[in-house]
């Protein structure tokens, strides 16, 4: 079975200074895909970023963008020049991309960044 | 944004009632997700869908049942609700399953 691992409950950055939250996974799959959910206090699940397994690019969303280290199974999320709207929970999630799977995420427990101003 | 609407947004009930949360999209997606959310253990899944009338269980799927008699509606029945059910529920749709899943708003269940 899968799963994902964030060993940082919380992190702090400073306003305007650059954090990495990270998720390490375990799998035995080669094909899957990865995300960063946010999830502010009003509860919402809003995706940051996804990366594909069989791209060797990393992905980037504006000040969003992951390290994506597939043989390590690592998939670092960077946020850039941090606003005070990014405190949040930041939650990892795989998805397998096998043929027949329930195509569910799996999540990791979660990091909650606090941002200084 | 994707078109989820969960109900109720917030409910308190008592042990041993039986409660229904409801999900209702307007995306017209074929996949459909139950999750509860609970401190220290992330999102974890609890019965999904896959169509009409298709559905299976989750990791964490023992004292729900679920229902989906149309595309946009997947309905989450607590049969006889126990305190350890006390949690955020949400509810998440994706019409493919390469594609991202996007998340309702979530329901808050308190079970006294």
């Amino acid at each position: 079975a899968q799963t994902v691992t964030q060993s940082q409950p919380e992190m702090s950055v400073q306003e305007a200074e650059t954090v990495t939250l990270s998720c390490t996974y375990d799998t035995s799959e080669s094909d899957y895909y990865l995300f960063w959910y946010k999830q502010p206090p009003s509860r919402q699940m809003i995706l940051v970023i996804r990366q594909e397994a069989y791209k060797q690019q990393n992905a980037t969303e504006n000040r969003f963008s992951v390290n994506f280290q597939k043989a390590a199974k690592s998939f670092s999320l960077k946020i850039s020049d941090s606003q005070l709207g990014d405190a949040a929970m930041y939650f990892c999630a795989y998805r397998s991309a096998v043929s027949g799977s329930q195509g569910n995420l799996i999540f990791g427990k979660g990091t909650k960044l606090s941002v200084k101003p | 944004d994707a078109g989820i609407t969960q109900s109720p947004r917030h409910k308190v009930t008592e042990t041993g009632t039986p409660v229904t949360l409801r999900c209702h999209q307007t995306e017209n997606h074929r996949y459909m997700y139950w999750y509860r959310q609970d401190p220290g253990h992330g999102l974890r899944l609890i019965h999904y869908s896959y169509g009409v009338k298709d559905t299976d269980k989750g990791e964490v799927s023992d004292g729900y049942s679920v229902s989906r008699s149309k595309t946009e509606d997947f309905l989450l029945t607590l049969e006889s609700a126990t305190s350890s059910q006390t949690s955020v529920y949400f509810c998440a749709i994706s019409d493919l399953r390469r594609q991202p899943q996007h998340f309702g708003d979530g329901t808050r269940l308190s079970i006294l």
